[in-house]
């Protein structure tokens, strides 16, 4: 069985540009998560779907970021403009129930 | 603001020991927790989950939950090296969401 897919796998910017991300849950898997985690520290949620709607958006940014995830499936992670502190790994994670899988991770600098 | 707090450590063990790695978390209304490993520049891998009190064994990994003090760890039996790496620790209310620690950096020393 596929894991779940990012891409980018890095992704280096300036403040002030745009970037967006791109993820690919297990077949099935109707929960979504993007986290951040910035070095040291544990992933913190930004965003959960339910098949393509939004469960909880409380810690986005949402002068900034924004997600979605058209037809429940594959979702984007979108960032603008980017900031110093949005420099981070940018993880997507799926579930069925509540064991969640991790994908890679998008490694976000941004300059 | 709903917590789950870890040493950082680095908590160092000879190989062959144990190593135990613990977690507090603040939301009494956490039902399911989880462990993760987290070795550097990768994301984080399942190994063990918990829904009741008591113990729960997987081969060298045993999982401990005390919902009463809100106390949950982790027993990593005869450590070997390739267990170093970031351990994760994050708890779930059903219908709300999951809750990380920030980890606590195990060494095994060969």
């Amino acid at each position: 069985e596929a894991g779940v897919a990012q891409s980018p796998r890095y992704k280096i910017i300036e403040k002030r540009q745009s970037v967006a991300f791109w993820c690919n849950p297990i077949s099935g898997h109707a929960t979504l998560y993007w986290y951040q985690q910035i070095l040291g520290q544990g992933p913190k949620l930004l965003i959960q779907f339910q098949n393509n709607g939004v469960v909880d958006d409380s810690q986005l940014p949402k002068d900034r970021f924004s997600a979605e995830r058209l037809k429940g499936v594959d979702s984007t992670l979108k960032i603008q403009p980017a900031k110093l502190e949005d420099s981070a790994v940018y993880l997507c994670a799926s579930s069925e129930t509540s064991l969640q899988f991790f994908g890679p991770g998008t490694r976000l600098t941004v300059l | 603001q709903k917590e789950v707090e870890q040493n950082s450590g680095p908590l160092s063990v000879p190989e062959g020991a144990i190593a135990s790695l613990n977690c507090t978390y603040s939301d009494r209304g956490s039902q399911s927790f989880f462990w993760y490993r987290q070795y550097s520049g990768k994301s984080p891998e399942l190994i063990m989950f918990i829904y009741s009190n008591g113990d729960k064994e997987d081969g060298r990994f045993t999982a401990q939950l005390n919902k009463a003090s809100q106390y949950v760890s982790l027993l990593i039996r005869d450590s070997q090296p390739s267990d170093s790496a970031t351990y994760l620790c994050a708890a779930y209310n059903y219908g709300q969401n999951f809750v990380f620690g920030p980890g606590t950096r195990l060494s095994v020393l060969p």
